[in-house]
């Protein structure tokens, strides 16, 4: 049963710490997504990658988020420092790199910044 | 821009009610309208994806429908249950496959 998986499920920090998520998409799909969900903001496309190359990362705050993919079976979201507004839940998804498929999401991470 | 709204924005219905739920969205240049399904603390399941050539999607109890000429798609579920509490989420997907969601309808089906 093929799905995305994303590490750590929970995560407590205390605001200016470094906090890395971790994200493995379904073996074969060569897109991947990175999400953000606030009760006041809804879900947000942060950024995503393509054949492990970035397309766009226009949704992230540039200062202190990245997002990279070591390679094809793992990619990463880093905020440094992280700050009390990054609390939310982080959602990978991947699919295939065509317009018309469907994106299958990992649990997410929920993330607290104290 | 394109903008996703869902209406209502929380339903509440007896088990065995037909509902349907709405979404609309402002740019009709989409490649296709996916439905999902969050239940609190959750993940997003995929429920339904209509490709912009399509009319519409059945699974099971649920049938979704899309008008992309009008912006709209609806997700009709039949004889509803108490499992069917949870959150419902339309994304359109625009250019790059990237979705675009609304702020979803929250349902609680009760007994």
């Amino acid at each position: 049963d093929a799905r995305v998986t994303q590490t750590p499920r929970h995560k407590v920090t205390e605001m200016g710490q470094e906090v890395t998520m971790r994200c493995q998409p379904i073996l074969g799909h060569n897109t991947v997504f990175w999400y953000r969900q606030t009760m006041m903001q809804g879900l947000e496309l942060l950024a995503y990658f393509r054949n492990r190359a970035p397309l766009d990362d226009s949704g992230m705050p540039k200062d202190r988020f990245s997002a990279e993919m070591p390679d094809a079976t793992l990619a990463t979201l880093k905020i440094q420092p992280s700050e009390p507004r990054d609390s939310a839940v982080y959602f990978c998804a991947s699919g295939f790199g065509r317009a018309y498929n469907e994106q299958f999401f990992g649990p997410g991470t929920r993330l607290t910044v104290l | 821009k394109q903008e996703v709204t869902q209406i209502p924005a929380a339903l509440s219905v007896p088990e065995g009610e037909n509902l349907v739920l709405n979404c609309s969205f402002t740019d009709s240049a989409i490649y296709n309208l996916q439905w999902f399904r969050q239940d609190p603390g959750k993940g997003l399941t995929s429920l339904l994806l209509i490709q912009s050539s399509q009319r519409e999607q059945t699974s099971g109890r649920l049938n979704a429908s899309l008008d992309k000429s009008s912006g709209r798609s609806t997700l009709y579920i039949a004889a509803s249950q108490p499992g069917d509490s949870a959150t419902y989420l339309c994304a359109v997907s625009g250019g790059y496959n990237k979705l675009i969601f609304g702020a979803g309808t929250r349902l609680a089906v009760h007994p």
